[in-house]
């Protein structure tokens, strides 16, 4: 399994765009990227997932580039309640595929 | 729709003591996943079923095991508790289907706490 880098933390304000950067130098031709959002004492919910180029939902934006070694996790307009952890997994997206999470980055959204 | 459910939300258990957790898949979904979240850390895998049988364990003992029921719900069983198995216990969801993307979604967890 591709092992992924992310800050552990970063602080932002309501209204900006934040962006969260993933480095997966070691990510497999068959892996996808896939990141999640947290709150305390809640499970992950599931954000976006993708394999390359740019993905967008009405969530946010994944930017993944050509190499694939990284890859951009983008909240536009940031609120309050945008304030949870944040985690990037990489790995084949396919049945029996188990969920390796590191850390996270934990995003502070302030007024 | 409703997503993956839980039961208990929370539970307050004794060293010693043996638990049993509880986890209702979306409707559609085949195969459940379960997870430990120690506070603090990351989720860390410990089980996936699918059609009432294991597909995977994660590095957990002996001491944990779980069984995947013909309606595709799960439980998860721990004995002989010790205070380290305090944690957020989390049951993910997915279709399980192979040649394409097979999304987990979670549940909101079981808080397990051991005194």
């Amino acid at each position: 399994l591709a092992k992924t880098t992310q800050p552990i933390s970063m602080d932002s304000y309501e209204g900006q765009e934040v962006n969260i950067t993933c480095s997966h130098n070691n990510i497999a031709t068959n892996d996808y990227i896939t990141w999640y959002q947290q709150f305390p004492s809640q499970g992950p919910r599931f954000i976006i997932q993708g394999y390359k180029t740019k993905v967008t939902n009405e969530v946010a934006s994944l930017f993944i580039p050509a190499d694939r070694k990284s890859s951009t996790l983008s909240l536009p307009r940031v609120s309050l309640s945008d304030t949870a952890v944040y985690y990037c997994l990489v790995g084949e997206n396919n049945a029996g595929n188990m969920l390796t999470f590191g850390g996270g980055t934990r995003l502070m959204v302030k007024p | 729709d409703a997503g993956v459910t839980q039961s208990p939300t929370h539970l307050i258990k004794t060293r010693g003591q043996q638990v049993t957790l509880r986890c209702s898949p979306i409707s559609g979904h085949k195969s459940v996943s379960w997870y430990q979240q120690v506070l603090g850390q990351g989720p860390q895998f410990i089980f996936q079923y699918y059609e009432k049988e294991e597909r995977g364990r994660g590095n957990f003992p002996d001491r944990f095991s779980a069984r995947q029921f013909p309606n595709y719900s799960s439980e998860l069983n721990v004995n002989a508790l010790l205070l380290g198995d305090s944690a957020l216990y989390l049951c993910a969801s997915s279709f399980y289907t192979s040649g394409g993307t097979d999304t987990q979604y979670f549940g909101p967890g079981t808080r397990l706490t051991v005194l």
